[in-house]
């Protein structure tokens, strides 16, 4: 299995642009979660999904930010409109069960002007 | 609510040496405790974890210990190499209805040749 895979791997963007980030979990995982990691915040938990339902979605910082599973290997992380505080690295990460290993993705860096 | 707390911020250590990283926990509730490693430019990686049920978990050089009544964890890296430098944190999981992880701020952890 090629792991979680993200994209863009960098995203440069102006302010007040939508950003849209991608993620595709590890087949056959039924967890797929979203952070945000900064050097003032650390690694947040943004959202979750099991099986492609949203069960936490209570670290999402504002209304700027959704987040969308439409099927079992596809998420999607938006930012409408973006602000310069969005920069980060977003990592997007899978796992079997609720308390099993969270394999992350290799991050999405993401710098708003 | 819940929180993790994690000390030191940062490590020194010589070569061979040994490394002790402490967390403490909020809710007595919570029953899942993992540690991630997080070298520069890269993604977190589980590198061991532990349940409420075991109060100490060894894996070659490193080990995790876990103090219920206490509230606190702690991860211990003997002979330490320069391949171990890195970003290391502890988390935690809360049994409620979502069982997200908390993470702990981070250790930077650097080991001197």
């Amino acid at each position: 299995d090629a792991g979680v895979i993200q994209s863009p791997r960098h995203e440069v963007t102006e302010m007040g642009q939508e950003v849209t980030l991608r993620c595709k979990p590890i087949s056959g995982h039924d967890y797929l979660f979203w952070y945000r990691q900064t050097m003032m915040r650390g690694l947040e938990l943004l959202i979750y999904f099991n099986n492609n339902v949203p069960i936490d979605d209570s670290g999402m910082p504002e209304d700027r930010f959704s987040a969308k599973m439409p099927n079992a290997s596809f998420s999607t992380l938006k930012i409408q409109p973006s602000e310069p505080r969005d920069s980060a690295v977003y990592f997007c990460a899978s796992s079997l069960g609720s308390q099993e290993t969270q394999y992350f993705g290799p991050g999405t860096r993401l710098l708003v002007l | 609510g819940e929180n993790v707390e994690q000390h030191p911020s940062t490590l020194s250590v010589q070569e061979g040496d040994s490394a002790v990283i402490k967390c403490t926990y909020s809710d007595s509730a919570s029953n899942y405790f993992p540690w991630y490693k997080q070298e520069l430019g890269k993604r977190p990686q589980l590198i061991i974890d532990i349940r409420s049920n075991v109060g100490e978990k060894k894996d070659q050089r490193i080990a995790v210990t876990l103090n219920k009544t206490a509230k606190h964890f702690s991860l211990h890296i003997t002979e330490t190499q320069p391949e171990d430098s890195a970003v290391y944190f502890c988390a935690a999981s809360w049994m409620d209805s979502s069982y997200k992880l908390i993470f702990g701020s981070g250790t930077r952890l650097l080991v001197r040749p």
